[in-house]
């Protein structure tokens, strides 16, 4: 099974600007979830999308938005871009059939997001 | 916020060594699961232990969970140089919720 892609890989932005990245998960995997790590907050969780439909949450300000697609194909939007939103966005694919209750995550390479 | 706490931060060992990390967390969990990353890259998941577990092995792994504690501890065995790489453990209770983190070094 071909893995967990992201796109684009890199990406530089100036503030202000907005940014959408591209999740395509693992065949059959219903479950996307997003991070965004930094070297000074770690990971941290953004939020996560099973059939279509939002999840869960994590602390981020609305800026930070998502959605999936039909194919569980998902999309991540960051609308008027901070310095601070420079960080490596992970996405994780899973079955997602246990509800967040111990499925293994499957992770992409990342984008790495770069405000200036 | 973070919910584990690893320690130590950095870890630098000879090949062939053990190397242990330890992982402490806050809240109730359902499991607490173990990854590795690789120089920025995505996360490899190593090994889920279940909140009603307290061992479990992976082949040179061994995770060991004491919910009393609220800790779980990492063992790689016989370390090689491929094993050099940051180690996380990320908390589950209907999300994961990772540390910081334990960058180890496996020196050849």
């Amino acid at each position: 099974k071909a893995g967990v892609t992201q796109t684009p890989r890199y990406l530089i932005k100036t503030r202000g600007q907005q940014v959408t990245l591209s999740c395509s998960p693992i065949s059959g995997h219903r479950s996307v979830s997003w991070y965004q790590q930094t070297p000074g907050q770690g990971l941290q969780f953004l939020f996560e999308y099973f059939s279509e439909t939002q999840r869960n949450k994590g602390n981020f300000p609305g800026r930070f938005s998502g959605r999936q697609f039909s194919n569980s194909r998902s999309e991540m939007n960051v609308s008027t871009l901070e310095l601070g939103d420079s960080a490596l966005y992970l996405c994780a694919s899973s079955a997602g059939t246990s509800g967040g209750q111990g499925d293994t995550q499957y992770f992409g390479p990342g984008t790495r997001l770069t405000v200036l | 916020s973070q919910q584990g706490e690893e320690d130590p931060q950095a870890l630098s060992i000879q090949e062939g060594e053990n190397a242990t990390m330890n992982c402490s967390y806050k809240t109730s969990i359902n499991n607490l699961q173990w990854y590795r990353q690789n120089s920025g890259r995505g996360l490899v998941h190593l090994i889920l232990i279940r909140s009603n577990e307290r061992e479990k092995h992976s082949g040179r792994l061994r995770v060991t969970l004491d919910t009393s504690k609220k800790s779980s501890s990492l063992l790689i065995t016989a370390s090689r140089a491929a094993d050099t790489a940051s180690y996380f453990c990320a908390t589950e209770l209907y999300k994961l919720s990772f540390g910081a983190g334990t960058t180890v070094t496996v020196r050849a």
